[in-house]
């Protein structure tokens, strides 16, 4: 079935350096890449995506990057900021039909001060 | 722009009761997505409402059941509750096929 999987599963970097994380989709349909950012007790907050017919897509300190023959895309954060603290998701879904999006099971990142 | 509204936060009920959950989308969605987000976990998709009609859903038993309103405004209904129903349950609004979400903050469920 359809699968998203994300590593790492918790991340620690300090204050200004960058942060990546790798997330593999397995339905090889899949044409839209949302990456979203949850804080405690908040819901997920979409913060870039990407479509398939784009390689790459930079928004700020925010870059995501797909892969679609090894069905891999990142997202890479520099300079973090301690706000940036929070758990990541990655998502895909093929938007033919209904927005059925399959996200991974997410990324703890904490930015030391 | 008013973001998507959800009711209530938090709530307790027991195994075997009902829960409905309710959403406001957001302003210009025409589409409702509920998901269910256990601790530690992704959200997993439920269903999706599209002009009042389910429109997509996921691995979820048909205790699960949803409404959408002319005023694209939703409910989730979960009957029976068993303790695994525990859980933060997500609304998301969206234009029609665009797989843009925009979350509210959830409804808390604790089933004893």
């Amino acid at each position: 079935g359809e699968n998203v999987e994300q590593h790492p599963s918790t991340l620690s970097v300090q204050e200004g350096d960058s942060a990546v994380i790798k997330c593999t989709y397995s339905d090889s349909a899949s044409n839209y890449f949302p990456w979203y950012k949850q804080e405690l007790g908040k819901g997920p907050q979409l913060i870039i995506d990407i479509r398939s017919n784009v390689g790459e897509k930079k928004d700020q300190r925010i870059a995501v990057t797909l892969n679609k023959t090894a069905k891999h895309f990142s997202l890479h954060i520099t300079e973090t900021q301690p706000e940036d603290s929070a758990v990541y998701f990655c998502a895909a879904s093929k938007t033919t039909s209904y927005d059925k999006v399959i996200f991974g099971p997410g990324t703890s990142l904490s930015v030391i001060p | 722009e008013t973001g998507v509204t959800q009711s209530p936060t938090h709530l307790i009920k027991t195994r075997g009761q009902q829960v409905t959950l309710r959403c406001s989308s957001q302003s210009g969605h025409n589409t409702v997505s509920w998901y269910q987000q256990a601790l530690g976990q992704g959200p997993q998709f439920i269903f999706q409402y599209y002009r009042e009609e389910e429109n997509g859903r996921g691995n979820f038993p048909p205790r699960f059941s949803g409404l959408q309103f002319p005023n694209y405004s939703s409910e989730l209904n979960v009957n029976a509750l068993e303790l695994d129903d525990s859980a933060l349950y997500l609304c998301a609004s969206s234009p029609f096929n665009t797989g843009e979400l925009f979350f509210g903050e959830g409804s808390r469920l604790t089933v004893l």
